[in-house]
């Protein structure tokens, strides 16, 4: 069966410090990988979505950066955070090919920017 | 611009029926899906919606108007567990997700 992990559950990190959540999909193969960013009492916003190693898809202008180095890894990084960095990540996958909206999530990443 | 509505907040009695209604308004349309957010956890996926009509599953049911960019959740015979936030997402032309902000919904005994 399909697994998908991400870490770490928790940080709490300094305004301008450098940041790094890491995402693995277990048992498929060519997933389509997405990074959202939730904000307390507001919908999910997409950040970044992969459909293969190596392509990413930015979708909201910020000092986040997407990288996807092997098939089932997906990384979500930044140079220097802002308190507005602040939010739960969420690291998605749904199967290969067309987008589609059933999503599986990971565990989710809660940042909180001080 | 896209845009989906729902309410912020919902108190209903366990074992009653409650209805959390979604509005959207997308570029193009393929399909309409639910989600349950317990606290502090990841989304996960209730159901999928893309030709009008009812779809029940068990205690859940969902049902989608696409002339009326209209869709709702319903849930039966409540249960504390169900306590959670509901996220209602319309798929666009793109195939990206457009999400609510999420139904909070509260069961009293």
């Amino acid at each position: 069966s399909q697994t998908i992990h991400q870490w770490p559950a928790t940080l709490v990190q300094p305004v301008g410090s450098p940041l790094s959540l890491e995402c693995t999909v277990e048992g498929t193969s060519n997933p389509n990988l997405y990074w959202y960013r939730q904000a307390a009492g507001r919908g999910l916003q997409l950040l970044f979505y992969s459909v293969g190693i190596g392509q990413i898809s930015s979708e909201v202008p910020q000092n986040l950066s997407a990288s996807r180095p092997q098939d089932r890894q997906f990384i979500l990084s930044s140079k220097k955070l802002l308190l507005s960095d602040s939010g739960f990540y969420l690291c998605a996958w749904t199967s290969g090919g067309a987008h589609t909206g059933e999503l599986f999530f990971g565990e989710g990443s809660r940042l909180t920017v001080l | 611009g896209q845009n989906i509505d729902q309410p912020t907040e919902m108190t209903a009695t366990e074992g009653a029926i409650v209805q959390i209604n979604c509005t959207y308004q997308t570029s193009g349309f393929n399909g309409l899906f639910w989600y349950q957010q317990h606290a502090g956890e990841a989304p996960t996926f209730l159901s999928y919606n893309v030709l009008d009509g009812l779809e029940e599953k068990g205690r859940f049911s969902s049902f989608l108007s696409r002339s009326k960019g209209y869709s709702y959740l319903l849930l039966k015979e409540l249960q504390m567990k169900d306590s959670a936030s509901y996220l209602c997402a319309a798929l666009d032309s793109n195939y990206q997700l457009i999400w609510g902000a999420g139904t909070k919904l509260i069961i009293k005994p």
